[in-house]
């Protein structure tokens, strides 16, 4: 059974780059698109970006200038950074896994992230 | 992008019942890319429907999708006290992928 499980800070202040990880287990990063999902409270899920196996990367418009997808394929893991954070980046962040044209099969339980000073 | 709007924000049903869940999109979802999940708190969400109808491995056929174009409906049948969580649609034909925001089930 794939499992995937977030890891970072939850707390960072505004301005500075919030930097996680998502860990593979049970399942191999090759051959699969990795994606990050948000939610802030009270508002909908959101599409963050997604990162192929082999490096390619694609970004949600509205979050595309703050945002770094990465992957290590020989640590079975994909990384999000997200600069210059202000307080609506406030968020249960989750990483998922999906095909190109199928949805997110597997996820992890979330992390939740507060910007504040 | 896409709007997804979901419909009722909450729904309060006894077990046996039948959950009848709204998605309706802002514009056509291409392909009919169309994917529920069920979100119990504290937990991964669980992939549920992908391609409007067709169910996930291991989903039970008590979870049934319906819809194209715009309108897009997810039913719950012989509702078990397990199936209280949020139900999520998100549609993955046009990019940016986007989310409803949920329907609450609550079972009595």
């Amino acid at each position: 059974q794939v499992h995937l499980e977030e890891s970072g800070p939850g707390l960072v202040k505004p301005s500075e780059t919030l930097s996680l990880r998502c860990t593979v287990s049970g399942g191999s990063v090759n051959g699969y698109y990795w994606s990050w999902v948000r939610q802030s409270p009270g508002k909908k899920m959101e599409w963050i970006g997604h990162i192929y196996y082999r490096g390619d990367t694609r970004y949600n418009p509205s979050l595309q200038s703050r945002v770094t997808i990465s992957i290590d394929t020989s640590r079975n893991e994909f990384s999000l950074d997200l600069t210059s954070l202000i307080a609506p980046d406030t968020a249960v962040y989750y990483c998922a896994r999906h095909h190109r044209v199928t949805p997110f099969d597997y996820w992890g339980q979330g992390t939740p992230v507060t910007v504040s000073s | 992008e896409i709007v997804l709007t979901q419909s009722p924000d909450t729904l309060s049903l006894s077990p046996g019942e039948t959950a009848s869940l709204s998605c309706r999109a802002s514009q056509s979802v291409p392909y009919n890319y169309l994917a529920w999940y069920q979100h119990r708190p504290g937990q991964a969400p669980r992939f549920l429907i992908y391609a409007t109808a067709t169910r996930a491995p291991g989903i039970p056929d008590r979870f049934s999708g319906t819809g194209s174009g715009a309108d897009f409906t997810l039913d719950i049948s012989r509702l078990e006290p397990e199936d209280s969580a949020v139900y999520y649609c998100q549609q993955y034909g046009d990019s940016p992928w986007t989310f409803g925001q949920g329907t609450k089930v609550e079972i009595k």
